[in-house]
């Protein structure tokens, strides 16, 4: 079945311990973006990927780092979690990047509560 | 800042009626235009896309671009209760591949 997945779908944790969301996907898409949703602000683009290795800032990038090692994966990492990261997060993807094609497959979401 | 908007709703319409959402964008050069479902809880479901000025029809639902007007409509004919959603819209910015705009979505539901 084609999808992305994202690991864990659930998370608690405390303010400063570093923490990893896993996104993979199965479709072999060039492209792969992290969102964050929150209420009333919408959802709103913290990185993205064009291919392997090639990474750019969406509008909120500030306290999260990403890779893209391999083509199927693109962790999000929050070095150190602050309480104001506490989000609902999807991971999408997509054959292609550019904007005219970038039809985004979502993740469940990974919901997140910084203590 | 590039800008998507929707009215938030909540829109509601009756079981079988034509429920029209709107989208505006404020970046003249956006190409493309995209909507998606979300179910409450749930992740957003791309449902249509829109590339050129005109009507485009999928089933029971049809998006309408007009550029010069830098609007974006989607109809859903016959609406169902399972159509009750927060429909959201979206566009990348011009010379930004790779970057998408959401607006805040709007609720609608359908009554039966």
């Amino acid at each position: 079945e084609a999808q992305v997945t994202q690991n864990p779908r659930y998370l608690i944790t405390v303010t400063g311990k570093k923490l990893t969301v896993t996104c993979s996907q199965n479709m072999n898409h060039e492209y792969m973006s992290w969102y964050r949703q929150d209420p009333g602000l919408g959802l709103r683009q913290i990185y993205y990927s064009m291919n392997v290795e090639v990474t750019d800032k969406g509008d909120v990038p500030e306290g999260y780092k990403v890779s893209r090692k391999e083509k199927r994966n693109f962790p999000l990492i929050l070095e150190s979690p602050s309480p104001n990261q506490t989000s609902l997060y999807f991971c999408a993807s997509s054959l292609y990047g550019q904007s005219s094609y970038n039809e985004q497959f979502f993740g469940p979401g990974t919901r997140l509560t910084v203590l | 800042q590039k800008e998507v908007e929707q009215n938030s709703g909540p829109l509601s319409v009756p079981e079988g009626a034509i429920a029209s959402l709107n989208c505006t964008y404020s970046d003249r050069g956006s190409q493309s235009f995209f909507w998606y479902r979300q179910y409450s809880g749930k992740s957003p479901e791309l449902i249509m896309s829109i590339y050129s000025n005109g009507d485009k029809e999928d089933g029971r639902f049809t998006a309408q671009l007009n550029k010069a007007s830098q609007y974006v409509s989607l109809l859903i004919r016959d609406s169902q209760p399972s159509d009750s959603a927060t429909y959201l819209c979206a566009a990348p910015p011009y010379g930004q591949g790779g970057k998408l705009i959401f607006g805040q979505g709007t609720e609608l539901s359908v009554k039966p």
